[in-house]
């Protein structure tokens, strides 16, 4: 099965800061990978699919991509909406994964 | 707009089965998978298994293998989890959500689409 190491766990951050987030495959998944945001009491939502295509709606200060088995997300100009946790997903071959999540919190 | 609504909250017995379901409101399963994907109590995200409710090819996670069945109905555009031989730590929301298929690979792609979740306790 493939994993998704995702770091870090925890983020502070500071409103208007910018941001990455990573996540490694343990092995070679193309670019088949997703991000989501998840916010207190809610289901996750779709930030970018393909490793760096944002899905319709998402803001221009949210950017994604991959370099071999790592994968990235940056968010820019951080809002105070932007303050959830982040998951990868890859969607390469089953069972499909999730990272274990970075909660980004407000410093 | 297609919205994905679950069944509501459950309490069940330890030893016990529960089934969930996921019903497509306002459109169909045609074109999509239905994934299932838990979440425990302050914890990260699972991906349980899920199904292509036209074809019913499901797949499954490793972890619940044998405990775990999805089915579909067309009919209703309803998706059903069914997980059996409960324990305390199957406590946690379920969350049913779509993926489009792709047409000519059958790989399943990202989940655009989820439901409200259903949170499952399991106590004696």
């Amino acid at each position: 099965d493939i994993q998704m190491t995702q770091s870090p766990s925890t983020l502070s951050a500071s409103v208007g800061d910018r941001v990455t987030i990573t996540c490694r495959a343990s092995q070679g998944i193309s670019t088949w990978v997703a991000w989501y945001q998840q916010k207190p009491g809610r289901a996750p939502n779709l930030l970018v699919y393909q490793a760096s295509t944002l899905e319709s709606g998402v803001p221009s200060r949210f950017s994604a991509g991959a370099s071999g088995t790592d994968f990235t997300l940056t968010i820019s100009n951080l809002q105070p909406d932007d303050f959830a946790t982040y998951y990868c997903q890859h969607y390469y071959s089953f069972p499909y994964s999730f990272g274990q999540g970075t909660k980004l919190e407000i410093k | 707009q297609v919205q994905l609504v679950q069944s509501g909250a459950e309490l069940v017995k330890p030893g016990s089965s529960v089934k969930v379901s996921c019903r497509a409101s306002g459109g169909t399963f045609v074109n999509y998978a239905i994934n299932w994907v838990r979440q425990a109590p302050g914890q990260g995200l699972e991906w349980m298994g899920g199904i292509i409710p036209v074809s019913g090819a499901a797949h499954y996670g490793q972890t619940l293998q044998g405990r775990l069945t999805i089915t579909a109905d067309t009919s209703t555009n309803t998706a059903y989890l069914e997980l059996s031989s409960l324990r305390s730590d199957d406590t946690a929301f379920y969350y049913c959500a779509r993926s489009e298929v792709d047409e000519y690979t059958s790989g399943w792609f990202q989940s655009d689409l989820w439901g409200q979740g259903t949170l499952v306790t399991v106590s004696s």
